[in-house]
């Protein structure tokens, strides 16, 4: 079993729709949880990250951690196309050391104007 | 603020050739280093990583090397490029604090297509 799983889509939606991307894991010791941003041919840009369970809200961006369900999502309000990009998740534990980040593959959004 | 910087953007090599790619930081010190190779639908795949100068971590065998010559420098090196190298290679760095999240910042990337 993969640690991190991320469906990797295409996931299109229409401008102004909410978006909700989703990762699960396995390892029940990750305690920091990030999402970033890549366009295409470009670095992935971190968008924001959580620390334990709860939710993180940064402007149209919601994040939510569910240790729990072992389960994070991706909010995104308001949808635009500028939106489009593969967004990929990543986690990692308190201490876990300078190798620790734990990536899924992306998801590949695509918001239609 | 942070900025890291890699070059060349985009880089075409025959196969057998040797390869370079360097990675800089500014406007931090003593960063966690690390390149990442990301191919179609696999992913980012980690293959190296420094804490300290000279102080390489490898974590895929291949016939890729890094080295840390400066605190802020990471460079990517092959001696004889495969076909298998290909891809978008990615650096990051991230403060290196002990208990956080350790989050990793990334580099505009070096599209290699080797043929």
């Amino acid at each position: 079993q993969k640690e991190v799983e991320q469906d990797p889509g295409p996931l299109s939606v229409p401008e102004g729709a909410i978006v909700s991307l989703n990762c699960t894991y396995s390892n029940s010791a990750f305690q920091y949880f990030m999402w970033y941003r890549q366009y295409s041919r470009k670095g992935p840009e971190l968008l924001m990250y959580t620390y334990s369970s709860g939710n993180k809200e940064d402007g149209r961006f919601t994040a939510q951690v569910d240790k729990s369900s072992k389960y994070i999502s991706l909010f995104i309000r308001d949808s635009q196309p500028s939106d489009s990009a593969t967004y990929l998740c990543a986690m990692t534990y308190s201490g876990g050391g300078a190798d620790g980040l734990t990536f899924g593959k992306g998801t590949h959004l695509i918001i239609q104007p | 603020s942070q900025t890291i910087h890699q070059w060349p953007a985009t880089l075409v090599q025959p196969v057998g050739s040797p390869l370079s790619l360097e990675c800089t930081v500014e406007g931090t010190s003593n960063p966690n280093l690390y390149w990442y190779r990301q191919a179609a639908g696999r992913g980012l795949q980690l293959l190296f990583y420094s804490v300290g100068i000279g102080q390489i971590s490898s974590e895929v065998p291949q016939n890729l090397s890094a080295s840390r010559p400066q605190d802020r420098q990471f460079i990517l090196s092959s001696k004889k490029l495969l076909l298998s190298d290909s891809g978008f290679y990615l650096c990051a760095w991230s403060d290196g604090l002990a208990g956080g999240p350790n989050e990793q910042f990334f580099g505009p990337g070096t599209r290699l297509t080797v043929l």
